[in-house]
Parts: C-alpha cells; sequence; structure tokens
C-alpha cells in the first residue's frame, strides 16, 4: 500500500544535539510537507518543497533544515538552535504543489527533550 | 489573509447523539474546503471535501456542505460512535493563496458509552 513512513516514532534530544527526523513517501507526489503540532493546538508549517532540489520556508523554520534530494525523501533536521523542540512533528505530502489536492499525512514523531 | 476559524472544545457527547462541530473561512478566490480527522497518537486523514459552493462532502457518515453565502463549511454526523473521539481540523486551499493548505485549530470530540 501507497503511504507515507515516518520514522523514529519517539525521538529524544539532548542539550545542544541536532536530530533528524526522516520522512520516505512511495505515493510518487511531488510536494512534501513538516508541520509542527503542540499539544492542543492545530498545525504550524514548518518547510515544504514543491519539486526535488527545491524547499521553501514556512510559518516557523526558524532553528530546522530541511533537504529535498529524492522525490521520495524530505528529511527534517531539528538543530540546537531551535530552544523549544519538545512536539509533535507530522510529514504530509500531495500530488501536485498547485490546485486543490488534499495531503497524506505521516503518523508522525514525538520528540522530546532529555 | 486566508484563514479558517473553528469552535472550541472539548466538544462531549453521548453516543447516538448529533454532532455539529462549526467551521467557518476567510478566502479570497475560490477556495477548496476539507475536513481531516486525527485519531490519538496518529497524523491526519483526509475526512471529505468540497471543491465549489452548494456541493455536500460526504464520508463514514459525516458531511459538511459547502455555503458560500455564510462562508462555513459545517461538519455533521446524525449518530456518534465512541470510535468517533478523535481531533476534527477544517482546511481550506484557495487560489490565490499560492495552494498553500490553511488549518483550523482542531476541535477535539468525546463519545462516552
Amino acid at each position: 500500500d501507497g503511504g507515507i513512513t515516518q520514522s523514529p516514532k519517539y525521538l529524544f534530544r539532548k542539550e545542544g544535539q541536532n536530530v533528524t527526523l526522516s520522512c520516505e513517501q512511495n505515493l510518487n507526489h511531488d510536494a512534501m510537507y513538516w508541520y509542527r503540532q503542540d499539544p492542543g493546538q492545530g498545525l504550524r508549517l514548518i518547510y515544504y518543497s514543491q519539486i526535488v532540489n527545491d524547499f521553501q520556508k514556512g510559518d516557523i523554520a526558524e532553528g530546522y533544515s530541511v533537504s529535498r534530494e529524492k522525490k521520495e525523501s524530505f528529511p527534517l533536521t531539528v538543530t540546537s538552535a531551535q530552544k523549544n523542540p519538545t512536539a509533535f512533528y507530522l510529514c504530509a505530502s500531495s500530488a501536485q504543489p498547485t490546485g486543490p489536492q488534499p495531503q497524506h499525512f505521516g503518523d508522525g514523531t514525538r520528540l522530546s527533550i532529555l | 489573509g486566508n484563514s479558517v476559524t473553528q469552535m472550541e472544545g472539548p466538544v462531549t457527547l453521548s453516543e447516538e447523539a448529533f454532532l455539529t462541530i462549526n467551521c467557518t473561512y476567510t478566502a479570497t478566490g475560490y477556495p477548496s474546503l476539507f475536513w481531516y480527522v486525527q485519531y490519538p497518537g496518529e497524523g491526519l486523514q483526509l475526512l471529505l471535501k468540497a471543491t465549489k459552493a452548494d456541493d455536500k462532502g460526504s464520508n463514514k457518515g459525516f458531511e459538511a456542505t459547502y455555503r458560500k453565502e455564510t462562508t462555513s463549511f459545517h461538519l455533521e454526523k446524525g449518530s456518534v460512535q465512541v470510535s468517533d473521539s478523535a481531533v476534527y481540523f477544517c482546511a481550506l486551499i484557495s487560489n490565490t493563496g499560492g495552494f498553500k493548505t490553511i488549518f483550523g485549530a482542531g476541535t477535539r470530540l468525546f463519545v462516552k458509552a
């Protein structure tokens, strides 16, 4: 079955450490997205990519970095510059970057500080 | 700019009760409207959608009608089940918003047996 796989499901970060969250899709979708979800709150867009080797900042990109070297992969790095990284991180994809295309989501990675 | 406003939760209902979760939007152009559902510990899943005025989206007993005159897309279900307990997100995509998805804050639903 096609879908989006996020790993790991749970991740712990030490102070001053960078961590990378994995997101892989086999839906052949062009566009991919990273969102942050805090308890009881909605989704905030971190980064998005409409095509391979290109990505744009979302609303809360500071302290995060991404790459899009392959169509199926869009890893997110949470850097030490992100002072409050504890959250639920969701990766999503959509068939095309334009048009009213619904997004498909992975099951998320929960990041906590040690 | 484009935005989505949902009723605040949590909403607590007994099994077999009628459900309404209100959603209103502000958008330029001709937005498409969506409802997503998030079960505990999971990502969001598309529940239903409507792409033009007066369209009705439906799925798994849930319905929502795209009302342009009231800029609303309220989610309804005639008889909820315990398994419907989740967080529900209203969302829009507008051709004038760069086709970015704008999500509401989410409404948590608890259904008691």
